[in-house]
């Protein structure tokens, strides 16, 4: 079964440390997509990737949060410096747009703690 | 602008019973798609069934059913003969036209008693 990975899957920092959270999407997918969930806020976009470029990025506070995809098989999140209200689960997803088929799965998500 | 509504917070269910979980939806585009995705307790996102504005026939995957009304903008997902395993929570979400993201609702948590 093709799957969406991301690593790591727990990680607890120290506020002020740099975070990097990895995704491998699933091989033809076209979409990426990183979701933060949190209890008060549900389910937030932070960022959106089509064929690899940056389509929206507007739901990450850009001060401290940068995502990236290097290659088609790697997306990254990064949040320099952390801070302990990025507690929060990340996920990652990827999906089909358009044409015969749309599908979008998830990774198993990233739990952050930041102390 | 898109938006997805999950009316119902909480929602019980007898274990073999069939449950009806509600879902609306506003958009202008005439090209969408709609999501169910089921979280269980361990956290995971699982993808359960898609249907695109343009289907003909209602989306059924296994159990899983999904009551799409267009004209009423809604699609429920019905799940046939519950079983204790399908409690969890239940997330509606919509794409818009080819380059849009998923919103998201704010969920449906099931609980299914023996």
């Amino acid at each position: 079964d093709a799957r969406v990975t991301q690593t790591p899957r727990h990680k607890v920092t120290e506020m002020g440390q740099e975070v990097t959270m990895r995704c491998q999407p699933i091989l033809g997918h076209n979409t990426v997509f990183w979701y933060r969930q949190t209890m008060m806020q549900g389910l937030e976009l932070l960022a959106y990737f089509r064929n690899r470029a940056p389509l929206d990025d507007s739901g990450m506070p850009k001060d401290r949060f940068s995502a990236e995809m290097p290659d088609a098989t790697l997306a990254t999140l990064k949040i320099q410096p952390s801070e302990p209200r990025d507690s929060a689960v990340y996920f990652c997803a990827s999906g089909l747009w358009g044409g015969e088929k749309t599908e979008a799965f998830f990774g198993q998500g990233t739990r952050l703690t930041v102390v | 602008a898109q938006k997805i509504t999950q009316t119902q917070p909480g929602m019980f269910v007898q274990e073999k019973e069939a449950v009806t979980l509600d879902c609306t939806y506003d958009t202008s585009d005439p090209s969408y798609g709609l999501f169910w995705y089921k979280q269980p307790s361990s956290g995971e996102m699982i993808f359960l069934i898609y249907q695109g504005s343009y289907d003909q026939q209602n989306a059924t995957e296994g159990r899983y059913s999904l009551n799409f009304q267009k004209a009423r903008k809604s699609a429920n997902l019905v799940i046939s003969a519950s079983q204790l395993g399908d409690s969890a929570m239940y997330f509606c979400a919509m794409r818009v036209g080819g380059y849009s993201t998923l919103t998201f609702g704010k969920g449906t948590m099931l609980l299914v008693s023996p």
